[in-house]
């Protein structure tokens, strides 16, 4: 699976947005950007994923860049809830044959809000 | 509707023990993924199983090894434990279509001494 580069920390003030991002210079054609987030002391959840396009969701937006390396997890309005690492995944299904894949986590970003 | 349930949630062993960690998946899901997370660390992918078969396996030791029964449940077993198998292990359900999301359930913190 292809790289990504997150940065290790961010912070944000309660009910402001906030956009996460990710690098993925080496991504391929058929990788798709996927995004978990782990809040403390439980596991990852699935927040978002997509491969071309922009894609909304109740719980983030995820913007793709035109060239598809780069990408931003925009939360719109943080809450304390939100705190979490979030994590920036690539994974192509294809290379993994039907029916079965894993995720490639890296260390992900940790998120603070402030109130 | 039940997630994915992972039991014990704590375990102590000693070095050189054998252990069985266990999961339930999502009603509904047929693929289990075991992952290995060390503090301060992303989850490691340990092995995924399909059909009660090992369809793909992370790089780790056969020391680590598992199965999945016909209701879809899995365990994970781990033999001649080291200090350095102290982690969290986490298990993750999905279908096992191609693209399908994974759901994770809270892990076992097991802590070898």
């Amino acid at each position: 699976d292809a790289k990504t580069t997150q940065p290790n920390s961010m912070e944000s003030n309660e009910e402001e947005p906030v956009h996460l991002p990710c690098n993925h210079s080496t991504i391929s054609g058929t990788d798709y950007i996927h995004w978990y987030r782990q809040l403390p002391s439980q596991g990852p959840e699935y927040v978002i994923h997509g491969l071309t396009s922009n894609v909304n969701n109740r719980m983030a937006s995820l913007a793709i860049a035109e060239d598809r390396k780069s990408s931003t997890l925009i939360l719109h309005r943080a809450t304390l809830r939100d705190a979490a690492v979030y994590y920036c995944i690539l994974r192509d299904p294809w290379s993994a044959g039907a029916g079965s894949y894993q995720l490639t986590f890296g260390k992900g970003t940790k998120l603070s809000v402030i109130p | 509707d039940a997630g994915v349930t992972q039991s014990p949630t704590h375990l102590i062993k000693t070095r050189g023990q054998q252990v069985t960690l266990r999961c339930s998946p999502k009603s509904g899901h047929d693929t289990v993924s075991w992952y290995q997370q060390a503090l301060g660390q992303g989850p490691q992918f340990i092995f995924q199983y399909y059909e009660e078969e090992e369809r793909q396996r992370g790089n780790f030791p056969d020391r680590f090894s598992g199965h999945q029964f016909p209701n879809y449940s899995s365990e994970l077993n781990v033999n001649a434990l080291l200090l350095g198998d102290s982690a969290l292990y986490l298990c993750a359900s999905s279908l096992g279509g191609v693209n399908g999301e994974q759901y994770f359930g809270p892990g076992t913190r097991l802590t070898v001494t």
